[in-house]
C-alpha cells in the first residue's frame, strides 16, 4: 500500500498519560498535515511541515501538542497530560510540491483516540 | 478565517434518483474546493475537485457546480447506488495561505435506500 499511513489505528488512555502517534506520507511527498476529526465533524487543521519545518500551528494546536518531522519523511504527534476532550479522530494528510497552486491531499486512515 | 457551511446534514434517496449537496464558504480568496467521501471508520477519499477558474466539473456520475459570487458550490451525484452511501465533506482551500490547509464543512450522511 502506497497510501499515507498511520499508527497505531486505535488507542486508549487513561486522563493524564502521554500518547503519540505516527504518520508516513505518500513517498516524495513534500507537505505534511495533522487534523483532528471529532464525531460529526469535519476534520480541523492543526499544524503543517514542509518538508522538517513546522510552518504554521492552528489555535486548537495547546502547548500539551508537539509535532515533528525530523527528516522531511513521516511525522509524530505527541499528546502530553491528555484530557478526556483530546478524544478524536486525528488524520493525517500529505500533498506534493508545495509551491504554486493548492494540490490534492491524500488521507491516512486516522488514529482514533479515547482518553478516559 | 475561512468558514464552510454543508446542508443538508442528513440526505436520504432512493436508488437511481439525484442527490445534492450544498455548500457556502465566507473567504473570497478560496479558490480550489475539494469533495471528500469517508465510509464509516475509513479514510477521506477525494472524489472531485473544483478550482475558482471553472464553474462546473464532471466525472461520470459526480458533478460539482461552483458560482464564485455568491460563495457556494454544490455536489451532484447522479444514478445513486448503495455504494455511495457515505459521509460526504466539502472543504476550501486557498493558495494564498502559506499551509494550503483545508477548511471542511460538517459533513452529509447520504443514504441510498435500494
Amino acid at each position: 500500500d502506497t497510501g499515507v499511513s498511520q499508527n497505531p489505528r486505535h488507542k486508549i488512555t487513561k486522563r493524564g498519560q502521554n500518547v503519540t502517534f505516527r504518520c508516513d506520507p505518500i513517498s516524495e511527498h513534500n507537505r505534511l498535515y495533522w487534523y483532528r476529526q471529532t464525531l460529526g465533524q469535519g476534520p480541523e487543521f492543526l499544524t503543517y511541515f514542509q518538508n522538517e519545518a513546522q510552518l504554521e500551528k492552528s489555535r486548537l494546536l495547546s502547548d500539551r501538542f508537539s509535532a515533528e518531522r525530523p527528516k522531511g519523511s513521516f511525522s509524530t504527534l505527541e499528546i502530553q497530560r491528555t484530557e478526556q476532550g483530546d478524544s478524536a479522530m486525528y488524520l493525517c494528510a500529505s500533498s506534493p510540491r508545495g509551491r504554486g497552486p493548492v494540490e490534492t491531499q491524500y488521507f491516512g486512515p486516522g488514529t482514533r483516540l479515547l482518553v478516559l | 478565517g475561512e468558514n464552510v457551511e454543508q446542508h443538508p446534514s442528513t440526505l436520504s434517496v432512493q436508488e437511481g434518483d439525484s442527490a445534492v449537496i450544498k455548500c457556502t464558504y465566507s473567504d473570497s480568496a478560496s479558490n480550489y474546493f475539494p469533495w471528500y467521501k469517508q465510509e464509516l471508520g475509513k479514510r477521506p477519499q477525494l472524489i472531485i475537485d473544483i478550482r475558482s477558474n471553472v464553474g462546473e466539473k464532471k466525472d461520470q456520475r459526480i458533478a460539482v457546480t461552483l458560482n464564485k459570487t455568491a460563495k457556494h458550490f454544490s455536489l451532484h451525484i447522479t444514478e445513486t447506488q448503495p455504494e455511495d452511501s457515505a459521509v460526504y465533506f466539502c472543504a476550501a482551500s486557498s493558495d494564498q495561505t502559506g499551509a494550503n490547509n483545508l477548511f471542511f464543512g460538517t459533513g452529509t450522511r447520504l443514504t441510498v435506500i435500494p
